[in-house]
């Protein structure tokens, strides 16, 4: 079946990168949007942006300066950087595949089990 | 940006009993509506998109309707494992998509 394995540190200093991959079996790339999304202790989900096997790729507006999103289909691995954090970037990180199918772009249908990072010094 | 809002924000039943959770878009999102449960310490799964299609291994408990700004997900005769928090999540403008404050689920 698939599964999706976020893995990374799970302590960042503030100002410094927050760098998560995501390891995904049972499922192909392509077909698929491959996507971050965070959620802050206690709080609500909040979509951190995609990369597709076909290299296109979005950012949510409000990251889109610090973000970077991969996808290294030979590895099987799905990659996040996050650059300058702050404490407002403390949350559980999860990856998570969307279909590229016109009438369901956009769901979620597969999620890792998600990664705590806290930044503190 | 298309705001979710979720109501209520806590829901109190008994195992056996009917839950029903409402979630309303700030515009029109025709049926982009998904519905997800997250469990306690686990990430969030897919139960219901297209606003009623039930997700492969989705029990037929959960049902879900409503079209344009208004959605409604019902879950009937409630099991355990179903006092969780529910999230909805249109997908009509995605991405971003945007999800909804989140409702949680809890045993009276």
């Amino acid at each position: 079946q698939v599964q999706l394995q976020e893995s990374g540190l799970g302590l960042v200093k503030p100002s410094e990168t927050l760098s998560l991959t995501c390891t995904v079996s049972g499922s192909p790339f392509k077909d698929y949007f491959w996507n971050w999304i965070r959620q802050p202790p206690g709080r609500g989900l909040e979509w951190i942006g995609y990369v597709s096997a076909t290299g296109d790729f979005h950012y949510s507006p409000s990251l889109r300066t610090r973000v970077t999103i991969s996808l290294d289909t030979s590895m099987k691995q799905l990659s996040l950087r996050l650059n300058s954090v702050t404490a407002a970037d403390a949350a559980v990180y999860y990856c998570a595949r969307s279909p590229t199918n016109y009438f369901v772009s956009g769901i979620y249908d597969n999620w890792g089990q998600g990664t705590l990072v806290t930044v503190s010094s | 940006e298309i705001v979710m809002t979720q109501s209520p924000v806590t829901l109190s039943l008994s195992p056996g009993e009917t839950a029903t959770v409402s979630c309303r878009a700030s515009q029109r999102i025709a049926t982009s509506l998904a519905w997800y449960r997250q469990k306690p310490g686990q990430a969030p799964r897919l139960l219901i998109h297209s606003a009623s299609t039930r997700a492969t291994g989705t029990p037929a408990r959960f049902s879900g309707s409503g079209s344009g700004t208004e959605f409604t997900l019902t879950i009937s005769s409630l099991q355990p494992e179903d006092f969780a928090v529910y999230f909805c999540q249109q997908y009509h403008n995605w991405p971003p998509g945007t999800f909804g404050q989140g409702t949680k689920l809890e045993i009276k």
